[in-house]
């Protein structure tokens, strides 16, 4: 079974610096989808990026960007500018690709990221 | 309006109650999820569908109940609450061609 480790239950960061989040990741797969989710004090899941294991370019959305380590199974996110809205708990994804993947996400046990001003 | 929506947002209930969290989607999907989030564990899948007619169990179904009313409607049952089910519960929907998830805006539920 897929199993997604995220080995920092927390991490702080100046405000304006920037941090970097990791995530790894275990599949005999070759086509899956990896994703960052953003879960800020209201709850919500919102999905920051994702990238395709077929990509060999790293994702990237303005200040979040991924460094996709296929080989490694290592999938990390790096905030740049860090802003006081970055404050939230971040969940690394994966997702097996084509009709098997609609089945579920397997999550990460989360990151909860703390901007200091 | 919110393309995922649950009811109730928060809810606090007693060890045997049965309780019914519903969830309702206008995107269109057919594809639809139930979540739960424990501190330290992530999500975890409790149920999902494919369609009306389609319910499968996700790892931890142990407990829980699912309907799909509709196309537009899962609900979650829990038949006979108990205090280890305190946790957040979201549902989801994956579009068809990105199987890109959806979430619901969570369910806070206190199991007393």
């Amino acid at each position: 079974a897929q199993t997604v480790t995220q080995s920092q239950p927390e991490m702080s960061v100046q405000e304006a610096e920037t941090v970097t989040l990791s995530c790894t990741y275990d599949t005999s797969e070759s086509d899956y989808y990896l994703f960052w989710y953003k879960q800020p004090p209201s709850r919500q899941m919102i999905l920051v990026i994702r990238q395709e294991a077929y990509k060999q370019q790293n994702a990237t959305e303005n200040r979040f960007s991924v460094n996709f380590q296929k080989a490694a199974k290592s999938f990390s996110l790096k905030i740049s500018d860090s802003q006081l809205g970055d404050a939230a708990m971040y969940f690394c994804a994966y997702r097996k690709g084509g009709i098997q993947g609609a089945q579920k996400l397997v999550f990460g046990q989360g990151t909860r990221l703390t901007i200091n001003p | 309006d919110a393309d995922v929506t649950q009811t109730p947002r928060n809810r606090i209930t007693k060890t045997g109650k049965r309780i019914m969290l519903e969830c309702s989607q206008t995107k269109g999907h057919d594809r639809m999820y139930w979540y739960r989030q424990d501190p330290g564990l992530g999500l975890r899948l409790i149920y999902y569908s494919f369609d009306v007619k389609d319910i499968n169990k996700g790892e931890i179904s142990d407990g829980y109940s699912v309907s799909r009313q509709a196309q537009a409607k899962f609900s979650l049952s829990l038949e006979s609450a108990i205090p280890n089910q305190t946790a957040l519960y979201f549902c989801a929907t994956m579009a068809p061609n990105t199987y890109e998830q959806y979430f619901g805006p969570g369910t806070r539920l206190t199991v007393t």
